[in-house]
């Protein structure tokens, strides 16, 4: 069980294009979802937290308005990163917590999504 | 900011146990010891938790000390597949995950 997905697994693009990432929580319900970012060689860090009908809210030094989060429902999150650029070049990774009550949760992760800008 | 410090790498020989160490002098009451691990271009795999006691599953053991001020996470025969870098995360109910350097494991045959 907690299995998450990500669509697609790798993407390139030409810049200024944007691009969408989905996260989906297969078997599972989550109230709340994360998304990551990690340069090569680098660790995970985190951009925003995502909550089910909700604005997300997002880390310092990340523009909302260029990462754009929606979780339109239980099961699903997306991130679309607008106006790419080549520094924007990165694997972006999910996260999402059960909706289970009284329990302290467990962040299951999606396999990433590797985004290349050209 | 991270929480922990772990060790840059370690080596194991494969069959071994291996015993990853994280310090987490700083720990409050109510918060938890997570190991995740990431292998090379994937995202991160849960292996265990815990707040007090030792705890163990199918992956893994996790000792904790009895001042919480440092853990053990063990894998008691380690293959091929468990090289990784191993991440210690100290979190509050609820809260988010941060991610410090990690470890990586090396186990070699």
């Amino acid at each position: 069980g907690a299995v998450v997905s990500q669509h697609p697994s790798r993407v390139i693009c030409k810049s200024g294009t944007s691009v969408k990432i989905e996260c989906r929580s297969l078997d599972f319900q989550a109230t709340t979802m994360f998304w990551y970012r990690q340069f090569p060689k680098q660790s995970l860090m985190l951009m925003a937290t995502s909550n089910e009908g909700s604005k997300a809210t997002y880390e310092q030094g990340v523009e909302k308005d260029k990462f754009l989060i929606n979780h339109a429902s239980l099961t699903l999150s997306t991130l679309t990163v607008t106006s790419a650029h080549p520094e924007d070049s990165s694997f972006y990774i999910c996260s999402a917590i059960p909706l289970l009550a009284g329990v302290q949760e467990t962040q299951y992760f999606g396999p990433g999504t590797r985004l290349l800008v050209l | 900011d991270a929480k922990t410090t772990q060790p840059p790498s370690m080596d194991c020989a494969e069959g071994r146990a291996a015993n990853l160490p994280c310090n987490h002098s700083t720990i409050s009451g109510n918060e938890y010891v997570y190991w995740y691990r990431q292998i090379h271009s994937q995202g991160p795999q849960y292996i265990i938790h815990g707040l007090k006691n030792n705890e163990t599953n199918e992956m893994a053991s996790l000792i904790i000390t009895e001042d919480r001020k440092s853990s053990t996470l063990i894998l008691p025969h380690a293959t091929l597949r468990d090289t990784a870098v191993y991440y210690c995360i100290v979190m509050e109910y609820g809260n988010k995950l941060v991610f410090g350097a990690g470890t990586i494991l090396r186990v070699k045959s």
